[in-house]
């Protein structure tokens, strides 16, 4: 079955630090991928999507490509600020009909920044 | 303002107890769903519904039941039955499935049972 598959954290850099969290997944046909942010004790909110291969998803800074030959839709930020502090979640949703188009996914990967 | 709304923000319980977690959406989403958030475990899907008057079990349905009378309205009860209910527990909405749109979020409900 279709399933996410991301860097185990916790992860901690400086303030102004580049950051990459991985996010490789597996699935039939070509789903659509997603980024979500979780601060503590809320709930998540969409920080990044794309639909199609070779798509690249960008929001406050943050940026990740849909890559099809490497399955894989890596999170990246150039300079990273303590407010970025937050888990972050890798997801699919698939759009074969066997998914019901239910979102798979990954494990998340919480993100510290230092001042 | 659209949104997802989950009441109340935290939940306490005696072990035996059944419990309804509220949630309500105004976004006029046809599909809403019911996690399950532990720590390191990211999120599992409990029940999802697609329309009104139907739903699916997801990964972890056993010891949880749903309803979905009106569009707007998904509430779980999380049973006796359930072995483990502490958890942070998170409804989602989204447009059909057959969309490349993402799923919307409520605040969630922490649950605690002792």
């Amino acid at each position: 079955g279709d399933s996410v598959t991301q860097m185990e954290g916790p992860v901690t850099l400086s303030e102004e630090a580049f950051l990459t969290i991985n996010c490789t997944y597996t699935a039939t046909g070509y789903p659509s991928l997603f980024w979500y942010v979780q601060y503590p004790g809320e709930g998540l909110q969409l920080l990044l999507k794309a639909t199609k291969a070779d798509d690249k998803g960008s929001n406050k800074g943050f940026e990740a490509t849909y890559r099809k030959e490497t399955t894989s839709f890596h999170l990246e930020k150039g300079s990273v600020q303590v407010s970025d502090s937050a888990v972050y979640f890798c997801a699919l949703r698939g759009k074969d009909w066997g998914s019901q188009g239910n979102l798979i996914f990954g494990k998340g990967t919480k993100l510290s920044v230092k001042p | 303002d659209g949104g997802i709304t989950q009441s109340p923000k935290y939940l306490f319980r005696k072990e035996g107890q059944n419990v309804t977690l509220s949630c309500e959406q105004n976004l006029n989403h046809d599909a809403m769903y019911w996690y399950r958030q532990d720590p390191g475990q990211g999120l599992r899907l409990i029940y999802y519904s697609q329309i009104v008057n139907d739903f699916q079990k997801g990964d972890i349905a056993e010891g949880y039941s749903v309803s979905r009378e009106k569009k707007e309205s998904f509430p779980l009860t999380v049973t006796s039955a359930q072995k483990n209910p502490t958890a942070f527990y998170l409804c989602a909405s989204s447009p059909p499935r057959d969309s490349d749109y993402e799923q919307y979020f409520g605040p969630g409900t922490r649950l605690t049972v002792t």
